[in-house]
């Protein structure tokens, strides 16, 4: 079975301050990883995802997300945050093959920005 | 990515009706997803919807209560039978996107619905 936790369920940060949203998932396979980010009344996007490929990898809005696999942790990241940030972000993992389409959702990680 | 519009974008209901969910997407797809975002949770994946067969549900959810239909290739809806207040969440259709096994999903905005 797979499952994502995600370790906090908000964040709060100043603006212009790093960012670090924390994601641990658990899977039999080696699965491809996502972060969505939710805005208010709005569907969700996608940040970024990890595909088996480079380890670091970059996604829109200047986040960023580094695979560990010793760890199983997927964490979101940015440097410097934004106003325009503060939203709901979720983590994701698909298995693949016969779960093709199916992803596992973490809870979810509020992010609040302070001025 | 795929352009996906839900119709309608919220609305209130009474306890006992039904109400049909729309989703239609601007290019062919084989799979269309529906998820369930319960008030404060994340994302429970409701069933899977392919093009001329019966739609595939999660443990959890069954036909009678959440029938889909599936006419052509950019087009599916969701009905939400019998309506209780448990029921108020945000559904959202999905299409999967890149490379099949990559398995990255993209999503309409969601239907808003409250139960009173």
């Amino acid at each position: 079975a797979q499952s994502v936790t995600q370790l906090d369920s908000h964040v709060s940060v100043s603006e212009g301050t790093p960012v670090l949203l924390r994601c641990n998932y658990s899977s039999s396979y080696s699965p491809s990883l996502f972060w969505y980010v939710q805005h208010p009344n709005k569907g969700l996007q996608l940040l970024l995802k990890y595909t088996s490929a480079a380890t670091l990898v970059k996604g829109i809005n200047g986040f960023e997300a580094e695979f560990k696999k010793s760890e199983t942790s997927f964490h979101l990241t940015k440097p410097s945050a934004h106003m325009s940030d503060a939203a709901e972000y979720f983590c994701a993992a698909n298995a693949g093959g016969t779960s093709y389409g199916k992803l596992t959702f973490g809870q979810g990680t509020i992010l609040t920005v302070h001025p | 990515s795929a352009v996906i519009s839900q119709k309608p974008s919220r609305d209130i209901c009474q306890r006992g009706t039904s109400l049909t969910i729309q989703c239609q997407v601007d290019s062919q797809v084989t799979m269309m997803f529906w998820y369930r975002q319960q008030p404060g949770q994340s994302l429970t994946l409701i069933a899977t919807a392919n093009q001329g067969s019966e739609a595939t549900y999660e443990s959890g959810f069954v036909i009678d209560k959440f029938p889909i239909s599936r006419p052509n290739l950019t087009f599916s809806t969701l009905t939400v039978s019998n309506m209780s207040p448990e029921d108020s969440s945000i559904y959202l259709c999905s299409v999967a996107g890149g490379r099949r096994g990559t398995g990255e999903l993209f999503f309409g905005e969601g239907s808003r619905l409250t139960v009173l």
